[in-house]
């Protein structure tokens, strides 16, 4: 498995601010993934984290609303822009692991409120 | 579009029984399935991957797939409170992809 960790844990952010969250995993991954969670549903994609290249965007979510940035193979930033209510969520990030390198782990996520 | 689906629930058992919690998908390429156990407030954690037809065991879980008929379980034997959860099925079409595609989950209440 891997150890990732991620901070904030969980904040309260006003509408049209700004939260980036940020990923660190205990050694290095060629994939890093963010998801979002809304209340009740499942786990949704938002993007893939390429080290060295572009994120590489889910349909319905777009780089100037999620940039991603990932400056080595061990930590990923997801910020998420221009808050509204609807973006109250929970945010994970994952990284591939396993012998046929398809399995994913989680990290603890990061819950947001927006007010 | 590729679908993963799951009862979501309640699934409601006593303790000692065994419970079964079931998934369907529609991407008849799929090659890994996983289970996923996530408690409330936290994020998904794995207890089972499954790549060949038939059945995989570990400790209490064991895992079932049946690629002609597109299913997928998770049996629980000897369920416990601590089981309590919402269970997440996972498929990947593979062959080099990375990204599964996740059912909403099967909420399971294992009571006293």
């Amino acid at each position: 498995s891997a150890v990732i960790s991620q901070k904030p844990s969980r904040d309260i952010c006003q509408r049209g601010t700004s939260l980036t969250i940020q990923c660190q995993v205990d050694s290095q991954v060629t994939m890093m993934f963010w998801y979002r969670q809304q209340p009740g549903q499942s786990l949704t994609l938002i993007a893939t984290a390429n080290q060295g290249s572009e994120a590489t965007y889910e349909s319905g979510f777009v780089i100037d609303k999620f940039p991603i940035s990932r400056p080595n193979l061990t930590f990923s930033t997801l910020t998420v822009s221009n808050l509204s209510p609807e973006d109250s969520s929970i945010y994970l990030c994952s990284v591939e692991r396993g012998t046929s390198t398809d399995t994913q782990y989680f990290g603890p996520g990061t819950r947001l409120t927006v007010l | 579009q590729k679908e993963v689906e799951q009862n979501s629930g309640p699934l409601s058992v006593p303790e000692g029984a065994i419970a079964s919690l079931n998934c369907t998908y529609s991407d008849r390429g799929s090659q890994s399935f996983f289970w996923y156990r996530q408690y409330s407030g936290k994020s998904p954690e794995l207890i089972m991957s499954i790549y060949s037809n038939g059945d995989k065991e570990d400790g209490r879980f064991t895992a079932q797939l049946n690629k002609a008929s597109q299913y997928v379980s998770l049996l629980i034997r000897d369920s416990q409170p601590s089981d309590s959860a919402t269970y997440l099925c996972a498929v990947n079409q593979g062959g080099g992809s990375y990204i599964p595609t996740f059912g909403r989950g099967t909420s399971l209440i294992v009571h006293p």
